[in-house]
């Protein structure tokens, strides 16, 4: 089946205490993306990549690390969490080759800092 | 940058009935792309339908279309004979069919929460 993890789905943790976020696709999508989603503010793009070892800030990327040393996979890395990223977490991925291609999204991760 | 706009945080509908979303963008760009996405409690997202601008056609796919108003930056969402499992979240989002440098994803509105009255 065609699809996008996340790991974990749900996950506590205390201000500073680094943490990773793993994404993984099965489609061998070349374009991935993390996004966050809070209240009343929609989806805002944190980071993206178009292919292996190439990625590049989104909106919000202030306090996050990604890395693509593999096509299947991109981590999102938190190296020092604050309260204000607790959040809703989303990666997707897409084929690439052209911007009208459909994103499909991993099931999120739910993020609480404490 | 490219904004979106729903002005409608929440929308509320009779089963069986027809309801219209709206949804509208600010770009200087000509060519770029157009989706709904509903967000059901689960959280998951799903593409409900995609418009390319260049396209005059008005999307469709089975119960749900789309007004696409180009000049006007207008993209609504008609969904017909509603169903209670379509009681969601439901999102806008735009994405540039450009190339260049900046964030090369979606850009969402806010979401309209839509509620199915049964």
């Amino acid at each position: 089946e065609a699809q996008v993890t996340q790991n974990p789905r749900y996950l506590i943790t205390v201000t500073g205490k680094k943490l990773t976020v793993t994404c993984s696709q099965n489609m061998n999508h070349e374009y991935m993306s993390w996004y966050r989603q809070d209240p009343g503010l929609g989806l805002r793009q944190i980071y993206y990549s178009m292919n292996v070892e190439v990625t590049d800030k989104g909106d919000v990327p202030e306090g996050y690390k990604v890395s693509r040393k593999e096509k299947r996979n991109f981590p999102l890395i938190l190296e020092s969490p604050s309260p204000n990223q607790t959040s809703l977490y989303f990666c997707a991925s897409s084929t690439g080759t052209t911007k009208q291609e459909t994103q499909y999204f991993g099931p999120g991760t739910r993020l609480l800092v404490l | 940058a490219q904004t979106v706009t729903q002005s409608q945080p929440e929308m509320s509908v009779q089963e069986a009935e027809t309801v219209t979303l709206s949804c509208t963008y600010d770009t200087s760009e000509s060519d770029y792309y157009l989706f709904w996405y509903k967000q059901p409690p689960s959280r998951q997202m799903i593409l409900v339908i995609r418009q390319e601008a260049y396209k005059q056609q008005n999307a469709t796919e089975n119960r749900f279309s789309v007004n696409f108003q180009k000049a006007a930056k207008s993209f609504s969402l008609k969904i017909s004979d509603s169903q209670l499992g379509d009681a969601a979240m439901y999102f806008c989002a735009y994405r540039s069919a450009g190339g260049g440098g900046g964030a090369d994803g979606l850009t969402f509105g806010k979401g309209t929460h839509l509620i199915i009255q049964p």
